[in-house]
């Protein structure tokens, strides 16, 4: 099993770019997460889906949206990329079943944005 | 106060030493606890899970004190490749969605 996987692996965008970061996980999940990870803020949660079909807001969705496309995909875009989206973002998956020991969470190994 | 919080450390400590990291977390409804484990430019990888009784995992020990809403991790021995950053996390109140809460990290370096 692959596990989490996540691409690209890095990615340079120019301000006003748009792109979208695609995680697909094959643990057979429900929930599915996006993060990013800035210098000194730790991970921060941008949207999540807790199952398919379902998606909510996290601490930091502004300039994001997603994409439950199945159970296996959740993707993430940026429509109008601004420099302060420069960090490093994972993906997630887990079962979901708040407050037990299936709360765990398996990350992919990210992508690296940049932008200009 | 911080949902989680943290000592960013580093703590530097020789290899062989014993070395003992705290985590605080605010909302006591909290009932899933982990720690994590982040090489430098990579994904968070699950150390273990912290349950009420604490557990045990050859040189690593996690306990939970709900009293005082912490969790620890203790390496024993500690080995070079123990080098890292490590995160804790916390889960949100119980819901109808499971989300963590993390901590920004605590930075371990072990030296010769």
């Amino acid at each position: 099993n692959a596990g989490v996987t996540q691409t690209p692996k890095f990615q340079v965008l120019k301000t006003g770019q748009s792109m979208t970061l695609q995680c697909a996980q094959d643990m057979n999940h429900n929930s599915m997460y996006w993060y990013r990870q800035d210098p000194g803020m730790g991970l921060r949660l941008i949207y999540y889906s807790a199952s398919e079909g379902t998606t909510d807001k996290g601490e930091v969705p502004n300039g994001y949206n997603v994409s439950r496309l199945n159970k296996r995909e959740f993707s993430l875009r940026l429509e109008s990329a601004a420099p302060s989206q420069t960090s490093v973002y994972f993906c997630a998956s887990g079962q979901g079943a708040s407050g037990t020991s299936t709360d765990t969470q398996y990350f992919g190994p990210g992508t690296r944005l940049t932008v200009l | 106060r911080k949902e989680v919080e943290q000592d960013p450390g580093p703590f530097n400590v020789p290899e062989g030493a014993t070395v003992a990291f705290n985590c605080t977390y605010s909302n006591s409804a909290s009932q899933s606890f982990f720690w994590y484990r982040q090489d430098c430019r990579k994904e968070p990888k699950l150390l273990m899970s912290v349950y009420s009784s604490g557990n045990e995992d050859g040189r690593f020990t996690a306990q939970l004190n709900r009293a005082s809403q912490y969790i620890s991790l203790l390496i024993r021995d500690s080995k070079l490749s123990d080098s890292a950053t490590y995160l804790c996390a916390v889960n949100k109140p119980p819901g109808t969605a499971s989300k963590l809460t993390f901590g920004t990290g605590t930075r371990l370096q072990v030296t010769l």
